[in-house]
């Protein structure tokens, strides 16, 4: 099972450029999150999706958008990047409440390292 | 608000040795506990998890028990190996809160040395 995938894993842009995360799960989830992940600060929520067609802001959303056309997809954008968005971005994704399968555990991806010169 | 404090690493030991990360916690209410572990270069992925107060999670010779009496979620083993270096995260989620509202420590790093 792929579980979820992140693309691109790697990116170098310059201030001022836009770009566009893909994150896609197979595993039929409701959820799905955007984190970041900087050095000694953990895991910082962006934005997450409760299911196809809704999202919503999470603690660092500023500078970010994102939509969830489809439910195995969420993206996560940056219209203008900076500087300070250098970093590595997680997607994530969970059942949803209903069926009593949500645990609270959350299913990674490998990882999407950005750098904004 | 909810909060999840851990140690600061790096920790750095020998392989064998054994490791305590210690890990506190503020929630309102009865939280689930989690240990995530992120090997280099790779995602998170859950190592043990608590759902009560009480109950010890295990996996791969990793322990925790929920101490809700301490607030307190400290992760351990006995004897560790090279392949344990990681970087190890400590997080709570709100019983049926959704994983919106999961609350990540900061992170520890272990080195484990041949």
């Amino acid at each position: 099972n792929a579980g979820v995938t992140q693309t691109p894993k790697f990116r170098v842009l310059k201030t001022g450029q836009s770009m566009t995360l893909l994150c896609a799960q197979d595993m039929n989830h409701e959820y799905m999150y955007w984190y970041r992940q900087d050095p000694g600060m953990g895991l910082r929520l962006i934005h997450y999706s409760v299911g196809e067609g809704t999202t919503a802001k999470g603690e660092v959303p500023d500078g970010y958008n994102v939509s969830r056309l489809k439910k195995q997809n969420f993206l996560l954008g940056l219209e203008s990047a900076a500087p300070s968005q250098t970093s590595v971005y997680f997607c994530a994704s969970s059942p949803g409440l209903a069926g009593g399968t949500n645990t609270g555990e959350l299913f990674f991806g490998e990882g999407s390292r950005l750098t904004v010169l | 608000g909810d909060s999840v404090t851990q140690m600061e690493g790096p920790v750095t030991l020998s392989e064998e040795a054994f490791l305590t990360i210690n890990c506190t916690y503020t929630a309102t209410g009865y939280p689930s506990l989690f240990w995530y572990v992120q090997y280099p270069g790779e995602g998170l992925q859950l190592l043990l998890k608590a759902t009560k107060a009480d109950d010890k999670g295990s996996n791969k010779g990793f322990e925790a028990t929920y101490r809700k009496e301490t607030t307190s979620f400290h992760l351990e083993k006995g004897s560790v190996q090279v392949s344990d270096s990681a970087v190890y995260f400590c997080a709570l989620s709100p019983n049926r809160g959704g994983g919106f509202k999961t609350i990540f420590g900061a992170g520890t790093r272990l080195f484990v040395k041949a």
